[in-house]
């Protein structure tokens, strides 16, 4: 089965704690990224990747950090520096051209206390 | 900046029935794609159908359907016959086109939703 996988689908951490996200994808698609959603919100943009070892930030990158090793893999890491931490996160991936359909992972609902 | 709009924050339809929602943005781009994501209770975020810009003809994936207006920057969706499993948040989303490297998408801006209720 192709897809993305993001685990786990629940955490839970206590304020000041980084915390990282697992995203993987064997969709075999160059870019991949994240976001986040909060109630009410639409999906805000955090990182994206076009291709390995490079990241660029998107709207609201603070507090965040991402690594791009392998190209199935975008893990994100929520630090202590980010404000408000709980919310619910997405990964996506998408090949790079003009289309680009952006497919989703089933996402990770992070809840910080 | 680009922005997307979603100004109706939920609709309600009875079954069967035919139901618009509706989305304006606003891009400098002259080459993109617009799309409509639904969002159901488990969250998982899934492609209901996409609009290439340069082309006139409406996007019709099944019951679903679009009204592309590009010089109003509108870009509604219709869904015919409405069923039970299409209850869920629907997204409007419009790419940030790299025009720098290849085309492709630094990211989809999204719209705040549209809470869609079947009443059976």
């Amino acid at each position: 089965d192709g897809g993305i996988t993001q685990s786990p689908k629940y955490l839970f951490r206590k304020e000041g704690q980084n915390v990282t996200l697992s995203c993987e994808q064997n969709l075999n698609h160059d870019a991949m990224y994240w976001y986040r959603q909060d109630p009410g919100q639409g999906l805000r943009l955090i990182y994206y990747s076009q291709i390995v070892n490079d990241f660029q930030k998107g709207d609201i990158a603070e507090g965040y950090s991402v690594s791009r090793e392998k190209k199935e893999s975008f893990p994100l890491t929520v630090t202590s520096a980010q404000k408000n931490p709980t919310a619910f996160y997405l990964c996506a991936s998408s090949i790079w051209d003009r289309e680009s359909v952006q497919y989703f992972g089933p996402g990770t609902r992070l809840t910080v206390t | 900046a680009q922005t997307v709009t979603q100004s109706q924050p939920e609709m309600s339809v009875q079954e069967a029935e035919t139901v618009t929602l509706s989305c304006t943005y606003d891009t400098s781009e002259s080459d993109y794609y617009l799309f409509w994501y639904k969002q159901p209770p488990s969250r998982q975020m899934i492609l209901v159908i996409r609009q290439e810009a340069y082309k006139q003809q409406n996007a019709t994936e099944n019951r679903f359907s679009v009204n592309f207006q590009k010089a109003a920057k509108s870009f509604s969706l219709k869904i015919s016959d409405s069923q039970l499993g299409d209850a869920a948040m629907y997204f409007c989303a419009s790419p940030w086109v790299n025009m720098y490297s290849g085309g492709g998408a630094d990211g989809l801006t999204f719209g705040k939703g549209t809470h869609l209720i079947i009443q059976p």
